[in-house]
């Protein structure tokens, strides 16, 4: 069984740069959750993508989207990047929406913006 | 909305000492709730649940919580602690209805020492 993989899991951009940070959710997940971890802080919702569609969305501005493929792997891209975006990304897979079912996490994205 | 607040930022402990990590949750609906762990440069893992029955809930590695509705907490305590153990703690919770997302609180660290 391969687990949630992130990749960059180290990357290093300016102010009003743009990034896409790339998720393999866990084999048979069906949906993938982002989370942004800053320094010192719990993980905050960002956004969920259930069978490619977005199915809710944390506090986050517009310039935080997503995709999702029909091997349900995801992307996370953020445009105009600022400073506050520097954090740990999170993403994490689990087998359908329900809430009773465990969400399993990728080791995360690094992000640093200059 | 939710909200998750842990009291301890930062818990040192004496190895094979008693732990107990500190949760207090604010909801206007039903919630689920749960203990992840994340150690160092790693993503996070779930430690227990709580969604129904027993409110003593049991999790891996010896860990257990119990879920308190009148006090609105869901405290995390552990007999004996190990080196191992040293890792950060969050405490969240998600509705019970909906998709599937989780409020975290900031987390506390658990440094155990020999």
């Amino acid at each position: 069984e391969t687990g949630v993989t992130q990749s960059p899991t180290h990357l290093i951009k300016t102010r009003g740069q743009q990034v896409t940070l790339r998720c393999s959710s866990q084999s048979g997940h069906n949906t993938v959750s982002w989370y942004q971890q800053a320094l010192g802080q719990g993980p905050q919702f960002i956004f969920q993508y259930y069978r490619e569609e977005e199915n809710g969305r944390g506090n986050f501005p517009p310039r935080f989207s997503g995709l999702q493929f029909p091997n349900y792997s995801s992307e996370l891209n953020v445009n105009a990047l600022e400073l506050d975006d520097s954090a740990l990304y999170l993403c994490a897979s689990s087998l359908g929406t329900e809430n009773t079912g465990e969400l399993f996490f990728g080791e995360g994205s690094r992000l640093t913006v200059l | 909305a939710q909200s998750v607040t842990q009291l301890d930022s930062q818990v040192p402990v004496f190895e094979e000492a008693p732990v107990e990590l500190r949760c207090n949750y604010s909801s206007s609906v039903s919630v689920y709730l749960f203990w992840y762990v994340q150690y160092p440069n790693q993503g996070l893992q779930l430690l227990l649940k709580y969604l129904s029955g027993s409110t003593l809930v049991k999790g891996i590695n010896g860990f257990e919580a119990e879920f308190n509705k009148s006090q609105t907490s869901f405290h995390l305590r552990k007999p004996s602690v190990h080196i191992s153990d040293t890792a950060e703690y969050f405490c969240a919770v998600s509705r019970t209805s909906g998709y599937s997302t989780l409020t975290f609180g900031k987390g506390t660290m658990l440094l155990v020492s020999p």
